[in-house]
C-alpha cells in the first residue's frame, strides 16, 4: 500500500516555465511534508519542508502548496532552469523522533532551454 | 559540513555471496536507515535503527539484516546475494530538527550480483 503517492513520473519544461509537481497522501496523522532533491550520482538532499498548519511555503524559486482537507501537496518551481534538472521525491511523517520518512516515487525533471 | 559515507560507489558480487555495505555518519544522529532505490520504485526502505543495538523493519526487510554496534556505525548484510537484489543502496541518517526529521543521504553504493 503505497502512502504517499506523486505524479507526474517525469515531467519536461521549458527554460523559465513554472514546474508542478503533486503529491496525495492516505495518513491524516502526517504531519510534516519534506521535498527532496537528487542530481545523478547523488544521494537525496532536503529542499523544502512544510507542516500542515500552513497552507503555503516559499523558500526562492521553490514554493509547497498545501491543502490539508484534500490531503493534497505540490511543489512548485518557478523560473526553472536547467539546472534544477534533477530527481524530485515528495515525502511525509508524523515527525515524531522514531519514525521513518514515507516516500513517493519520485519526478524526473527536465528543463530544456 | 554534516557527512554520510558509505564504503563503497560500486560492488559486484556473485549470487549466494554473503555481502555488507558500511555506512558511516558524522552528526552524532541517532537515526539512520537503509533504503534501496529502483527506477519507477522510489526510495524503498529496508530497515531504520533509532538507537544503537535497536532495528526496526521497513517495508521490504526480506533477504536482508542489519548491525548497529555503534551509534555512528550501520550496516546493510545480505546473508545470501541474489540477483533481484541488483539496486542502488542509500543510507540516510537524521536528526529531529524543529517539527521533523531532515534526513542526510549517503552518496550510495551501486550493486550489482551476477
Amino acid at each position: 500500500q503505497q502512502q504517499v503517492k506523486q505524479s507526474p513520473q517525469s515531467l519536461i519544461v521549458q527554460k523559465g516555465g513554472i514546474s508542478i509537481i503533486n503529491c496525495a497522501y492516505e495518513n491524516t496523522a502526517f504531519d510534516y511534508f519534506p521535498w527532496y532533491q537528487q542530481f545523478p550520482g547523488k544521494g537525496p538532499a532536503l529542499l523544502i519542508a512544510i507542516r500542515p498548519d500552513v497552507s503555503e511555503k516559499k523558500e526562492g524559486r521553490f514554493t509547497i502548496s498545501f491543502n490539508k482537507s484534500a490531503k493534497q501537496f505540490s511543489l512548485h518551481i518557478m523560473d526553472s532552469q536547467p539546472g534544477d534538472s534533477a530527481t524530485y521525491f515528495c515525502a511525509a511523517s508524523r515527525g515524531a523522533r522514531n519514525t521513518p520518512l514515507v516516500f513517493g516515487k519520485g519526478t524526473r525533471l527536465s528543463v530544456i532551454a | 559540513d554534516v557527512k554520510v559515507t558509505q564504503s563503497s560507489r560500486y560492488l559486484v558480487k556473485r549470487t549466494g555471496e554473503k555481502v555488507f555495505l558500511e555506512c558511516v555518519q558524522d552528526m552524532d544522529h541517532e537515526n539512520m536507515f537503509w533504503y534501496r532505490q529502483d527506477p519507477g520504485l522510489g526510495l524503498r526502505l529496508i530497515y531504520f535503527s533509532y538507537d544503537v543495538k535497536m532495528k526496526e523493519k521497513g517495508d521490504i526487510p526480506e533477504g536482508y539484516s542489519v548491525s548497529r554496534e555503534k551509534k555512528e556505525r550501520f550496516s546493510l548484510i545480505l546473508e545470501s546475494a541474489s540477483t533481484n537484489q541488483t539496486s542502488m543502496y542509500l543510507c540516510a541518517s537524521s536528526s529531529l530538527v524543529g517539527y521533523g526529521l531532515e534526513q542526510y543521504f549517503g552518496p550510495g553504493t551501486r550493486l550489482t550480483v551476477t
